[in-house]
């Protein structure tokens, strides 16, 4: 399984866009990459996956390049309530195994 | 749709005692996770299940670790003798196989364990 590295932490205030980059230089070809929130005393919580290019839902976007060899999460105009800690993810078995690193820590100030 | 399950919420325990979570996964899902997640770190995979076979446990200190999910729905890990190194939350997880957003896991809220 491919070894991701971030960010540990990341400062932002309220209305700001924040972009949060992921390196994974060893991707296998099937290797989706995945992108989980976790809030103080909660369990993580599925935010975006993609492959290829560009993925946009309701709450944030995924910009990956042609060599998928990084990606980026995008947030646009966070708010206090976006503070939470952010995991990037690869893997490619549907039902297999998650590796978590150590994820980057969100920090939104008024 | 309810949600993953987990119990008790907390726990405060003396070294060398013993412990057991429960856990109750989304109706339907095949595949059951416990990880543990050290304060300051990622949640770290101990065991997964599907149905009710093991299908990795390289990570669960067997001599101390143990989890069974005996009729394929909900699970206990058990914790015999605990370390004070045993400290931390305790997050099960489960997942549909078929179906749904490549590897999406539905976490519980965790059950914290502190062990003095």
């Amino acid at each position: 399984l491919a070894k991701t590295t971030q960010p540990i932490s990341m400062d932002s205030y309220e209305g700001q866009e924040v972009n949060i980059t992921c390196s994974h230089n060893n991707i296998a070809t099937n290797d989706y990459i995945t992108w989980y929130q976790q809030f103080p005393s909660q369990g993580p919580r599925f935010i975006i996956q993609g492959y290829k290019t560009k993925v946009t839902n309701e709450v944030a976007s995924l910009f990956i390049p042609a060599d998928r060899k990084s990606s980026t999460l995008s947030l646009p105009r966070v708010s206090l309530s976006d503070t939470a800690v952010y995991y990037c993810l690869v893997g490619g078995l549907r039902g297999g195994k998650l590796i978590f690193g150590q994820g980057t820590e969100l920090s939104v100030k008024p | 749709e309810a949600g993953v399950a987990q119990s008790p919420r907390y726990k405060i325990i003396e070294k060398r005692q013993s412990v057991a979570f429960w856990c109750n996964p989304i109706s339907g899902h095949a595949t059951l996770y416990w990880y543990q997640q050290i304060l300051g770190q990622g949640p770290k995979l101990l065991i997964q299940f599907q149905n009710n076979g093991v299908v990795d446990d390289s990570q669960l200190p067997k001599d101390r670790f143990s989890a069974e999910r005996l009729k394929g729905v909900d699970s206990t890990l058990k914790i015999q003798p605990a370390k004070l190194e045993d400290s931390a939350v305790y997050l099960c997880a489960s997942t549909s196989i078929s179906g749904g957003i490549n590897n999406e896991q539905f976490f519980g809220p965790g059950t914290r364990l502190t062990v003095l």
